[in-house]
This record gives C-alpha cells, structure tokens and sequence, in this order.
C-alpha cells in the first residue's frame, strides 16, 4: 500500500460547474476525513467516514457539498455550483480508530475556482 | 471547544542548529492527543510526532522532540540540528476523545526556513 492517493491533484473550474474529487484511504484504515486548507491557513475539518458511515459534518460544509464512501473504501466529495470561495486545497486522510494513532494524508487536491 | 493556537507565523534557524517551534492548546477535554504535522511545498502533510496527555514523558522520534507541559497546555516541537529539507510549514493539532470521531483540530502554522 503507497499511503493516501488523491485524484486529481488539481482542478480548475468555472464558477458554477460542480466537481467531484476522489480519495483512497489505506485500505485497512477504518476512518476516512476530508478538510479544507486555505491559503497559509491550518486545514479545517469539513466530514468524516467511518467504514462507509458518515459521522459528522462540519457547519463548514454547506448544503453544496455531498461526501460518499461506498462500501467502506474510497470516498468522494462533490461541490456543487462552485463559487470562488471554494478555492482550497482539499485534503484527505486516513486512520485506524485507536486514539493515539496519526492520520495519514494524501497529496490534496488544489481547487481553483474562476 | 478546542483550539490550537500557534504564534509564530515564521522563523528562521541556521543550518545544523536547533529550533523551537511553539504550540498551545485549550481544551476541555480530560484526555486528548497531540500532534505534529510537517507539510512541504509539495502541500502533502507528513506526521512527525505524537504525545498523548498521559503520556508521563516527552515524546521523542529521531531528531524530533515534543516538550510537553500540562499544566501551562503547550505542547512546543524541537527540532534538533536542523537540515536544509526541514523547511517547510510545521502544524501543531490536538485530537480529543470526546465524540471518538479521531478529526484533528489544527494550528494556523509556522513557516520554518532553515538557512546554510
């Protein structure tokens, strides 16, 4: 296993088109997140998985955007209606449930909205 | 709520010589962990190094180092004998326990140049 892959790594789109990105989590981590990071910001937390389960979403995460994990493997988030405010990278990681285990993460995902 | 404050939009340190990076923490929490993060111009973010809030000694991963102080909730990373490639932005996180859902809370990052 080579970690945390993301597809693409970059996306630009017009403003109103929808996207849709995809993440493979290492394939026995139980847990799956997607964050958003801002320029020179830290990342922020928007959903996460676990197994094919979504057990939370941040206030961060309008109605425009929909996150799936079927079958418990890889995920995808979709933004619908892009705005330029959505311009981020979109990161996603991984982990085993155990509290005192890191997240791994994949390359991201730089969105850029024109 | 918790949150992860992080002081120091960017330092600089001499090739070959340690540097502190600073990190505090507020959180009701009663258990909680912490966590490093070094995150390159390639945007990948890499773990370095994790001290639980139990944990009765400082955590330590090659030439990483966790100074951990409870009572004052800092949780600062030493980087001993720094090399070219540790340039990068450097983010301090805390997972809580409540909830179990294992998200980490971040800090804003600390730009780190390490000169020749």
């Amino acid at each position: 296993d080579t970690g945390v892959s993301q597809d693409p790594r970059h996306k630009i789109t017009k403003r109103g088109q929808n996207v849709t990105f995809r993440c493979d989590p290492i394939s026995e981590h139980n847990r799956l997140y997607w964050y958003r990071q801002t320029l020179g910001q830290g990342p922020e937390f928007l959903t996460y998985f676990q197994n094919e389960a979504q057990l939370e979403k941040s206030r961060l995460l309008s109605d425009r955007f929909s996150a799936e994990r079927p079958k418990g493997s890889f995920s995808t988030l979709e933004i619908q209606r892009t705005e330029q405010g959505d311009s981020a990278m979109y990161l996603c990681a991984s982990s085993l449930i155990a509290e005192n285990t890191e997240a791994f993460f994949g390359q991201g995902t730089r969105l850029t909205v024109v | 709520a918790q949150k992860i404050t992080q002081t120091q939009p960017g330092m600089f340190v001499q090739e070959k010589e340690a540097v502190t990076l600073d990190c505090t923490y507020d959180t009701s929490d009663p258990s909680y962990g912490l966590f490093w993060y070094k995150q390159p111009s390639s945007g990948e973010m890499i773990f370095l190094i994790y001290q639980g809030s139990y944990d009765q000694q400082n955590a330590t991963e090659g030439r990483y180092s966790l100074n951990f102080q409870k009572a004052r909730k800092s949780a600062n990373l030493v980087i001993s004998a720094s090399q070219l490639g540790d340039s990068a932005m450097y983010f301090c996180a805390m997972r809580g326990v409540s909830g179990n859902t294992g998200k980490l809370i971040f800090g804003q990052g600390t730009t780190l140049q390490v000169k020749p």
